[in-house]
């Protein structure tokens, strides 16, 4: 089956300590996001990359990065720099075919809480 | 300014009605599109209609059907016959056509309770 696929679910970190997302998708998408999503808000974008070993940073990138090595991959780091990292973290892709439809798709999330 | 606005933030609906959900944006790109997106209490946000600045109709896809008001700048989705199945966040958002990275631009959700 096509899809996104985040791991983990649920991810619990120290205060002080990196931690790494996952995001795989085998839509053969072009770009690929990451949102954070706070309680009761709405998604705010993280990193973009819409080609390999290319990435360029969106409204909330501070304390956050990014590798971009192979299409089907685009894992989020959230480093000790980031002051508030506790949220549920999205990840999508389209595949930029030109189509004024291209439809972001979205992966299942993952939550992080920082102990 | 907010760029999309959704100004209810909870709604009720009796199962088998409609309901409509508002939305506002504001841009000043000639070329953009509008999407809505639901999630459940799962987490995944699930793509639901999209319209186009340039689309003469407005979208439909089955029970859902987006009230496109160009001059209003409004984007309005109705869900027809509400089943408990719709009770989630619905979200609204859009993506400017200049703007090549296929940015979305979310507004901050309206919670959709169905009543049985």
């Amino acid at each position: 089956d096509g899809g996104i696929t985040q791991s983990p679910k649920y991810l619990f970190r120290k205060e002080g300590q990196n931690v790494t997302l996952s995001c795989e998708q085998n839509l053969n998408h072009d770009a690929m996001y990451w949102y954070r999503q706070d309680p009761g808000q709405g998604l705010r974008l993280i990193y973009y990359s819409q080609i390999v070993n290319d990435f360029q940073k969106g409204d909330i990138a501070e304390g956050y990065s990014v590798s971009r090595e192979k299409k089907e991959s685009f894992p989020l780091t959230v480093t000790s720099a980031q002051k508030n990292p506790t949220a549920f973290y999205l990840c999508a892709s389209t595949p930029l075919a030109g189509g004024s439809t291209d439809t972001q798709y979205f992966g299942p999330g993952t939550r992080l809480t920082v102990l | 300014a907010q760029k999309i606005t959704q100004t209810q933030p909870g709604m009720f609906v009796q199962e088998k009605e409609a309901v409509t959900l508002d939305c506002t944006y504001d841009t000043s790109d000639p070329s953009y599109g509008l999407f809505w997106y639901k999630q459940p209490s799962s987490g995944e946000m699930i793509f639901l209609i999209y319209q186009g600045s340039y689309d003469q109709q407005n979208a439909t896809e089955g029970r859902y059907s987006l009230n496109f008001q160009k001059a209003r700048k409004s984007a309005n989705l109705v869900i027809s016959a509400s089943q408990l199945g719709d009770s989630a966040m619905y979200f609204c958002a859009m993506r400017e056509g200049m703007d090549s990275s296929y940015k979305l631009i979310f507004g901050s959700g309206t919670r959709l309770l169905v009543r049985p």
